[in-house]
């Protein structure tokens, strides 16, 4: 299979704890980018990287949320103090630069109780 | 500020055509994407329209873009149960080169 890939698929987290996810893009892909799902929405945007550059973020990472992609393969999405609000589907997507098609991966989701 | 808007629902008899309906706001939006959700799954890559085109056409797909009115829409012929899934109608290109505006979605359902 050599679509994007995230792990887990479903995590399950007690408030205050952190929590990390990892995504896997496509191998040819440099861009990767991360977005947030709440039931019945569409995904937000969230952040993305150009190779292991971060290039843009959203208001809505909040400082509790860091996103790294150190070698400029797979990247993790990392939450740290979890709050209910932040109980959604994380999903990975990844592209060739300058190339507007974003193929998508299967999402984490995350459950906050 | 950017905004896709389209209907919250859709119900279709199988055989029949199927039309999905989105508008947007932002008319520097260089490409126009409809994605397809099944429960539990991530969102499958449908279709895109480059800005600069009226339609485009893939096998039971149709997509017609109205610049003007900025209306983005998707049909889709002979619908079958399989095609039972959340479209997302959505934008790139505009404030952003990068990133993806997508709107609620249009939960499909095939009658028999």
């Amino acid at each position: 299979d050599t679509g994007v890939s995230q792990n887990p698929r479903h995590k399950i987290t007690k408030r205050g704890q952190n929590v990390t996810f990892r995504c896997d893009p496509i191998s040819e892909h440099n861009r990767l980018y991360w977005y947030r799902q709440t039931l019945g929405q569409g995904p937000e945007f969230l952040t993305y990287f150009q190779n292991e550059a971060q290039l843009e973020k959203s208001r809505l990472l909040s400082d509790r949320f860091s996103a790294e992609r150190p070698k400029g393969s797979f990247s993790t999405l990392e939450i740290q103090r979890t709050e209910q609000g932040d109980s959604a589907m994380y999903l990975c997507a990844s592209s060739l630069a300058d190339h507007y098609e974003q193929y998508f991966g299967p999402g984490t989701r995350l459950t906050v109780t | 500020g950017e905004d896709v808007e389209q209907s919250l629902f859709l119900s279709v008899r199988e055989g029949d055509s199927s039309v999905i309906n989105c508008t947007y706001t932002d008319s520097s939006s260089t490409y126009l994407y409809w994605y397809k959700q099944e429960p539990g799954a991530g969102l499958q890559l449908l279709t895109y329209i480059f800005s600069n085109m009226d339609m485009k056409q893939d096998q039971r797909l149709t997509v017609l873009l109205n610049k003007k009115d900025k209306h983005l829409s998707l049909r889709i012929a002979d619908t079958q149960t399989g095609d039972s899934a959340i479209y997302f109608c959505a934008e790139s290109g505009g404030s952003s080169a990068s990133k993806i505006i997508f709107g609620s979605g249009t939960r499909l359902s095939i009658r028999p």
